[in-house]
Parts: structure tokens; sequence; C-alpha cells
């Protein structure tokens, strides 16, 4: 069963205006949530994160929001870049897991010029 | 600094043949993870190692896969009797672990080697 998930496959934006990513879980021992941002042929890279005794986090261009009662995140990119055009992955860990992170399947944003 | 570094970054082998692949972490960083990505998935957890010892291999698919850090620096994952559905990406992290001035959990990615077994 697959504990994150990501269910846009995709998302297309124009420069300049707000892309929202979603993320949804189900495992309640999950307590820190990461989102990391993909290329073609490189590593994911680590964008933001936030703990689940937070509700909002900011870095930036980037905030994401934990709603913990609906088991729900989101990233928001504001305002969007052609250069933010990648795969973006939800990851959360759970207390007492060795910090291992469980990654959702990823949504490829677009950012049109 | 220098980031997380894997080789090879591809590697292409036939089925029943050994590999070796190779993960030299951010230096300083105690904790070393291994994962695999297939094709339109997110990263999967295979092994986790704070220093030398292999802390969590829960997640190694059966026992054709081992992975050693000797030293607590370089880790390799070997892969024996390769099957061609152990074909995919294998992602290399690494994090400050417990102790360290940032979060254990985040993890800094190498760009990975993407082996092909036909």
């Amino acid at each position: 069963d697959q504990q994150v998930k990501q269910n846009s496959p995709s998302l297309s934006v124009q420069e300049g205006r707000i892309s929202i990513l979603n993320c949804d879980y189900t495992n309640s021992m999950f307590d820190y949530f990461l989102w990391y941002k993909k290329y073609p042929a490189e590593g994911p890279t680590f964008l933001i994160s936030i703990s689940s005794i937070k509700d909002k986090n900011e870095d930036g261009r980037f905030t994401v929001f934990l709603n913990k009662s609906a088991k729900h995140l989101s990233l928001h990119i504001v305002p969007s870049q052609p250069g933010d055009s990648a795969v973006y992955f939800c990851a959360a860990s759970a207390r007492g897991s060795n910090y291992k992170l469980t990654f959702g399947k990823g949504t490829l944003l677009t950012v049109n010029p | 600094g220098a980031g997380v570094s894997q080789t090879p970054s591809n590697k292409v082998t036939e089925k029943g043949k050994y590999v070796e692949l190779r993960c030299d972490p951010i230096s300083g960083h105690t904790a070393l993870y291994w994962y695999r990505q297939s094709l339109g998935q997110g990263p999967e957890f295979l092994i986790y190692f704070q220093g030398t010892g292999a802390a969590d291999d829960s997640g190694l698919p059966n026992d054709r896969f081992f992975a050693v850090r000797p030293e607590g620096s370089v880790s390799t994952l070997k892969i024996q009797r390769t099957e061609r559905g152990d074909s995919a990406v294998y992602l290399c992290a690494s994090s400050w672990g417990s102790k360290g001035p940032r979060r254990p959990e985040t993890q800094y990615f190498g760009p990975g080697t993407r082996l092909l077994v036909l």
C-alpha cells in the first residue's frame, strides 16, 4: 500500500503564477515531511521541509503547508519560473524509523514562459 | 563543498552477472542511505548505515543484495546474480545523522547509477 500519495502525475502553470503541488499520506506515525525537486538524469535535490508540530514553513518562493487532521500537505511556489520545471517528490519520515524516507511517485511540474 | 558522488553513472550487465555500485557521501556525514527508483516511481528505501554498521536493511529485496561501508565513509552496494527486474536507478544519500547541525531526515542525494540488466 502506498503511504505517500501524489495523485497528480503532472501540472502545468504559466510563468509568474502560483504552482500548488499536493501530497496525501496515510501513516499517522509520520512526523517530518520533505519536498525534493528532481531534474532528468540528476538525483533529487532537497527543497524544503516541515515538522509535524508546525503547519507552515516558508523559504523564499517556496512554502509548505501541513494539515495533520487531513493528512495532507502542499507545496506552493510563488511566483513560478521556467527553471522550476522538474519532478517534485513529497517524502515523509516516521518517528523511530531510522530517519528513512518514504516517497510519493512525484508530480511533473511544467512552467510555461 | 562536494556533494554525494556515485560511480558508475551507468552500468549495463547481463542477467546472472555480479555488479558493484559505489557511493561517496558528503564529508562529515555519518549516515548513508541507499534507495532504488524504478520507472514512474519514487525512490524506495533499501538500507541505512550509521557509521560502519548497517542499522536498517529492511528494504533489501532479497539476499542477492548486500551493502558495506567498512570505514564509515564510502559504501558499496553489491548485487549478485542480477535479474532483469533489478534494472533501476540506484540512489545514494547521506545526512548528518542524529548529532549534526540539521535534522537527520534531511538527506542529500547523489546523481544515481542507472543499472540495466539485459
